[in-house]
């Protein structure tokens, strides 16, 4: 069963970088983009980056995606307490005709 | 600016059939891909599936024997049907936009519903 791996927990101190990985396999990060969610809890999720390493209008460009072979990474830079949140990666997955894998999340804390 | 709004039952018992709407205003649905996701403390963000302006669908292959999604382009509007619902489908429902050319991508959100399934 395909999975995207990200680390459950994050942390970090204002004004820090941290950065996220979710790794997957040739049938998912490896052949197709990725796209990344911030969700605070009660609320709707929000796009964050799409297509690998692209912010949507209205994302600071504290934000930044990439990827590599079969691992994404979400970097936040200048981090701030309102960046504390669950981060979750997602990607086509290619196998059974095809469906969307979301990450496991991970849950950032802003010391 | 598009704006997504499910409406749903809240409360279930189980084994019964889970019905949700979702109504799009300030846009069309023509034209576009439409998503169904669920998020539970324990599991996290799980897609459902997409329906289509033109009624393609594609289901997560762990509900697929379970889920139905329809849409009716004349009530700009598309639902999920669940059945034999369990403890384990308690979650937060959202209907989603997919973003054009990117199957993944999500850009407009409802704000959710909550559904309890308990006896």
């Amino acid at each position: 069963q395909p999975v995207l791996t990200q680390p459950p927990s994050a942390s970090g101190t204002p004004g820090q970088r941290v950065t996220i990985s979710c790794s997957g396999d040739n049938s998912n990060v490896g052949t197709n983009t990725v796209n990344w969610y911030q969700h605070y809890p009660g609320t709707a999720p929000k796009l964050l980056i799409y297509t690998n390493d692209q912010r949507p209008s209205g994302v600071p460009d504290r934000f930044s995606g990439s990827k590599s072979g079969t691992t994404a990474t979400l970097a936040i830079s200048g981090l701030l307490s309102e960046d504390e949140a669950d981060y979750y990666c997602a990607a086509w997955e290619d196998s059974l005709d095809g469906y969307v894998l979301f990450g496991g999340g991970t849950k950032l804390t802003v010391l | 600016q598009v704006q997504l709004q499910e409406s749903g039952p809240g409360l279930m018992q189980p084994s019964e059939t889970l019905s949700l709407t979702c109504i799009v205003s300030g846009g069309s649905i023509s034209g576009y891909y439409w998503t169904w996701i669920r998020h539970s403390p324990g599991t996290g963000l799980e897609w459902i599936g997409y329906i289509s302006y033109n009624g393609a669908s594609k289901y997560n292959p762990s509900l697929r024997s379970r889920v139905t999604l329809s849409v009716n382009t004349s009530k700009n509007q598309f639902s999920l049907k669940l059945s034999s619902v369990t403890a384990a489908d308690t979650a937060v429902y959202y209907c989603a936009k997919m973003q054009f050319g990117d199957l993944s991508a999500f850009d407009y959100w409802g704000q959710g519903t909550p559904v309890t399934v308990s006896s």
